[in-house]
């Protein structure tokens, strides 16, 4: 079945370092890829998303880019500051309703 | 615009009580979750409504929760009755979309539970 795996955590960074979190999916058909953000105390929101393959999705200065050829779709952001501290959630959804999250990944940023 | 909107944020219950869990979509979205969110589990969906019928209830623990849409700005999730493994946190979330399409999903605050 349609699957995500996405690094365990948690990533600790110091401020201003470079991130990447990978996240690898298994699916038929043809899926949207998504990432979403929860801050501490809060629901899940949208940081980025791509539709179809080469796609890169951008945000907040996080990008993503949707690769076919190797399943992935890595969230990657050049400089992370404390604000950035949250756990990012990987997801696809292939239709039919249903939104296939991963298992999310804590990232910790120190000043 | 409003989002999607729960109450209450906070329960504390003892064992054995009913709870009941509220949600308003977000206006015009035809699709609704219900997940739990725990430490150990991470987020769960419980059972997904598309205009106000249920389409997959596989999610659900067991038969003392139950999930209702009356309406399509209404939905309850109900535990009846509750056990202290029922704690964890709450979302609904909505989104708007037919069988094909592939659509974000717009979450709510969250209700945290604790079952005593």
């Amino acid at each position: 079945g349609d699957s995500v795996t996405q690094m365990e955590g948690p990533v600790t960074l110091s401020e201003e370092a470079f991130l990447t979190i990978n996240c690898t999916y298994t699916a038929t058909g043809y899926p949207s890829l998504f990432w979403y953000v929860q801050y501490p105390g809060e629901g899940l929101q949208l940081l980025l998303k791509a539709t179809k393959a080469d796609d890169k999705g951008s945000n907040k200065g996080f990008e993503a880019t949707y690769r076919k050829e190797t399943t992935s779709f890595h969230l990657e952001k050049g400089s992370v500051q404390v604000s950035d501290s949250a756990v990012y959630f990987c997801a696809l959804d292939t239709g039919g309703f249903k939104t296939i999250f991963g298992a999310g990944t804590r990232l910790f940023v120190k000043a | 615009d409003a989002g999607v909107i729960q109450s209450p944020r906070h329960e504390v219950t003892e064992m054995g009580q009913e709870v009941t869990l509220r949600c308003k979509p977000i206006s015009g979205h035809n699709s609704l979750f219900w997940y739990r969110q725990t430490m150990m589990r991470g987020l769960e969906l419980l059972i997904y409504f598309n205009n106000n019928v249920p389409i997959d209830d596989s999610g659900m623990p067991e038969d003392r929760f139950s999930a209702k849409m009356p309406n399509a700005s209404f939905s309850t999730l109900k535990i009846q009755p509750s056990e202290p493994r029922d704690s964890a946190v709450y979302f609904c979330a909505s989104s708007w979309g037919y069988r094909d399409s592939q659509e974000t999903q717009y979450f709510g605050p969250g209700t945290r539970l604790l079952v005593l």
